[in-house]
């Protein structure tokens, strides 16, 4: 089945430790975002990629930064992680058409200690 | 600037109808999404509105008014597994999410 899929589910991190969140799609889609989703919140975007072509949010810190090295894997890197970068990560993806309908993946929840 | 609201919390009985409605001031509109999110999982797709009007997909329902800048997702014949996160996301490129309804199912 085609699908978005992200790796670890579950990442502990210590405080200022580098991390890395991986995800990988089988949809083929051009597009791929990341999200940040904390407890009760609606899912922040981070970044995200149309092809090759990196847009960033202009309220993302500069702490986290994305790598797309193909069409179907995407990284998230948070390079000093701080106690307030805990959360659910979300990656999607998306056609570009009419609807552009987003599909995410199970999301990876970061701790950090 | 961008603004999306939707009812924090909803309870309703099992087997009842329930609607959140969704209200959006963007800059930009190109269609407006409903999300169902359980806790700890991540959202999935349940219905894509652009032009005015109903789209019924089984249990679930959406309504758009443009003019209105109004939502609302309608839920039928409530189930227990329908307990969840429902997310209004108007396509302004990207999407622009709201916080969400956590909707309760009681029996």
């Amino acid at each position: 089945d085609a699908m978005v899929i992200q790796n670890p589910r579950y990442q502990v991190t210590q405080f200022g430790k580098p991390v890395t969140l991986s995800c990988s799609q089988t949809l083929n889609h051009n597009v791929m975002y990341w999200y940040q989703q904390k407890s009760s919140q609606a899912p922040k975007l981070l970044f995200h990629y149309y092809d090759k072509d990196f847009n960033n949010e202009a309220d993302t810190p500069d702490n986290f930064q994305s790598r797309r090295p193909n069409t179907s894997f995407c990284f998230l890197d948070i390079r000093s992680p701080g106690l307030g970068d805990a959360a659910m990560y979300l990656c999607a993806t998306s056609r570009p058409g009419l609807s552009e309908t987003q599909y995410f993946g199970p999301g990876t929840r970061l701790l950090v200690l | 600037g961008q603004n999306i609201d939707q009812p924090t919390e909803m309870t309703a009985t099992e087997g009842a109808i329930v609607q959140i409605n969704c209200t959006y001031q963007t800059s930009g509109f190109n269609g407006l999404f409903w999300y169902q999110q359980h806790a700890g999982e991540a959202p999935t797709f349940l219905s894509y509105n652009v032009l005015d009007g109903l789209e019924e997909k089984g249990r679930f329902s959406s309504f758009l008014s443009r003019s209105k800048g109004y939502s609302y997702l309608l839920l039928k014949e409530l189930q227990m597994k329908d307990s969840a996160s429902y997310l209004c996301a108007v396509h302004d490129t990207p999407l622009v999410f709201g916080k969400g309804t956590r909707l309760s199912v009681i029996a």
